[in-house]
């Protein structure tokens, strides 16, 4: 496996501003994904993040308001913008490190008001 | 749609005796499966992949993965108290690298 860290791990943030999270892995990997699940939800795929190339977005989800980088091999953010109540989530990243095999960091939980 | 669905539970089975959960998938493209444990406040931990016909062991895990009847299913033997958790099945496409996850089913084990 690999150590994925999160920042910040927790969040309240007033509507109509913007979050940054961040995702560090402690190893080199190709594929990081992100993932938001809505509380008693299970894990919905916001996009695919790989390193030199435009994030992947899934139907419902738009680069404007989830911005993501990938500056490198052990990095990346997702931006939150121009939050409503209905962004409250735990975001999640994730790592593939073998065949289709993901590894998810540790969560942060935001909260809009 | 590409699903991937499982009973939300709760499923209680007593302390020591086996939890069966099970998932059953849409996408016959589906290569590669895998099953995450999540406690409350927690983030998903992997726990079994399988990936061909048949059974897979790990300790107290076993994963079965029957494709033509589109099925995977998790056995935990001698259940324990710290194993009352969602577990979460997932499903993946051949030559992709995206992973469809289940509702998750809600295991209590029960003293």
């Amino acid at each position: 496996s690999a150590v994925i860290s999160q920042k910040p791990s927790r969040d309240i943030c007033q509507r109509g501003t913007s979050l940054t999270i961040q995702c560090q892995v402690d190893s080199q990997v190709t594929m990081m994904f992100w993932y938001r699940q809505q509380p008693g939800q299970s894990l919905t795929l916001i996009a695919t993040a790989n390193q030199g190339s435009e994030a992947t977005y899934e139907s419902g989800f738009v680069i404007d308001k989830f911005p993501i980088s990938r500056p490198n091999l052990t990095f990346s953010t997702l931006t939150v913008s121009n939050m409503s109540p209905e962004d409250s989530s735990i975001y999640l990243c994730s790592v593939e490190l073998s065949y289709n095999e993901q590894f998810f960091g540790p969560g942060t939980r935001l909260t809009v008001l | 749609q590409k699903e991937v669905e499982q009973n939300s539970g709760p499923l209680s089975v007593p302390e020591g005796a086996i939890a069966s959960l099970n998932c059953t998938y849409s996408d016959r493209g589906s290569q590669s499966f895998f099953w995450y444990r999540q406690y409350s406040g927690k983030s998903p931990e992997l726990i079994m992949s399988i990936y061909s016909n048949g059974d897979k062991e790990d300790g107290r895990f076993t994963a079965q993965l029957n494709k033509a009847s589109q099925y995977v299913s998790l056995l935990i033997r001698d259940s324990q108290p710290s194993d009352s958790a969602t577990y979460l099945c997932a499903g993946g496409t051949r030559g992709g690298n995206k992973l469809t996850f289940g509702t998750g089913t809600q295991l209590k084990v029960e003293l």
